[in-house]
C-alpha cells in the first residue's frame, strides 16, 4: 500500500499567489482530513470529508481557503491569495473503510508551505 | 465536547529510563483513544489505540498505554527509553458525530532522550 500521497512536498511562493495542495488517500478509505501544523498553534483540523462530502469546515481560517474532493481518490486544498501567515506544514490524512470512530487516521508526509 | 490535555509540552529522560507521557481527556461518550508519534519532518503515525476491551493497550516500539476511566486518563509509557524514541507524541480522542471518524488532538509532547 502506497499510503497517503501528498504533493508537492515543499512549496515556496510569494504573497498573493495561488497555492494548490494535493492529496491522494489510501484506496478504500472514505474519510479524508486536512490539517495545518505550526509551532504557534500546533496541529489544527481544517476540514474533513466523508464519502467525498465536506462534513465540517469550521477549521478553515477564512474565505481564502477552499477544499474540494471531486472523487474518492483525490482532494485539493487551495489558498488564494496566499499570505505569509499561511506558512505551515499541511497534512492530509485518511481513514476507513466504512467510517466509524474506531478507525485510526493515516497521515501523509505533509507539504511544507513557505509564503514570502 | 471532546477535548484532550497533554501535561508537559517537553519531557526529557535519560536513555534506559522510564518514559511517561501524560494524557487526560474529556468526552461525553465512551471514548476511543489514540497515541500518535511524529518524527522530525514526517507525518504522524499511529503508536496504539484503545477502543473497547482490555484497558492496557500495547503498541509499536515497546510503548503501551492504560485507559483509566475513573481518572479520564490514557498515559503513554515505555519501560526503557531509546535514543530513537526522541520525537513528538500526540494523544487524540474520537470526536462526536457518528461515523465521521474525526479525532481531537492534544497539543503534543516533545520527548528528548539524553545519552
Amino acid at each position: 500500500d502506497a499510503g497517503v500521497i501528498q504533493s508537492p512536498r515543499h512549496e515556496v511562493t510569494e504573497m498573493g499567489q495561488e497555492v494548490t495542495l494535493r492529496c491522494k488517500p489510501i484506496s478504500g478509505h472514505n474519510s479524508l482530513f486536512w490539517y495545518r501544523q505550526t509551532m504557534m498553534r500546533g496541529l489544527e483540523l481544517l476540514i474533513y470529508f466523508n464519502n467525498n462530502v465536506p462534513i465540517d469546515d469550521s477549521g478553515m481560517p477564512e474565505d481564502r481557503f477552499s477544499a474540494k474532493m471531486p472523487n474518492a481518490s483525490f482532494s485539493t486544498l487551495k489558498i488564494q491569495p496566499s499570505e505569509p501567515r499561511d506558512s505551515a506544514v499541511y497534512f492530509c490524512a485518511s481513514s476507513g473503510p466504512g467510517g466509524g470512530l474506531s478507525y485510526e487516521q493515516y497521515f501523509g508526509p505533509g507539504t511544507r508551505l513557505t509564503v514570502t | 465536547a471532546q477535548s484532550v490535555t497533554q501535561l508537559g509540552s517537553h519531557v526529557s529522560v535519560s536513555e534506559g529510563a522510564l518514559v511517561l507521557l501524560r494524557c487526560n481527556y474529556s468526552s461525553s461518550v465512551p471514548p476511543y483513544l489514540f497515541w500518535y508519534v511524529q518524527y522530525p519532518n514526517q507525518g504522524l503515525q499511529l503508536l496504539l489505540k484503545y477502543t473497547t476491551g482490555a484497558t492496557l493497550v500495547k503498541g509499536i516500539n515497546g510503548f503501551e498505554a492504560e485507559f483509566k476511566k475513573s481518572e479520564t486518563s490514557f498515559h503513554l509509557t515505555k519501560p526503557s527509553a531509546h535514543m530513537s524514541d526522541a520525537a513528538e507524541y500526540f494523544c487524540a480522542v474520537s470526536g462526536l458525530g457518528g461515523s465521521q471518524g474525526n479525532l481531537i488532538f492534544g497539543k503534543g509532547t516533545k520527548l528528548s532522550v539524553k545519552p
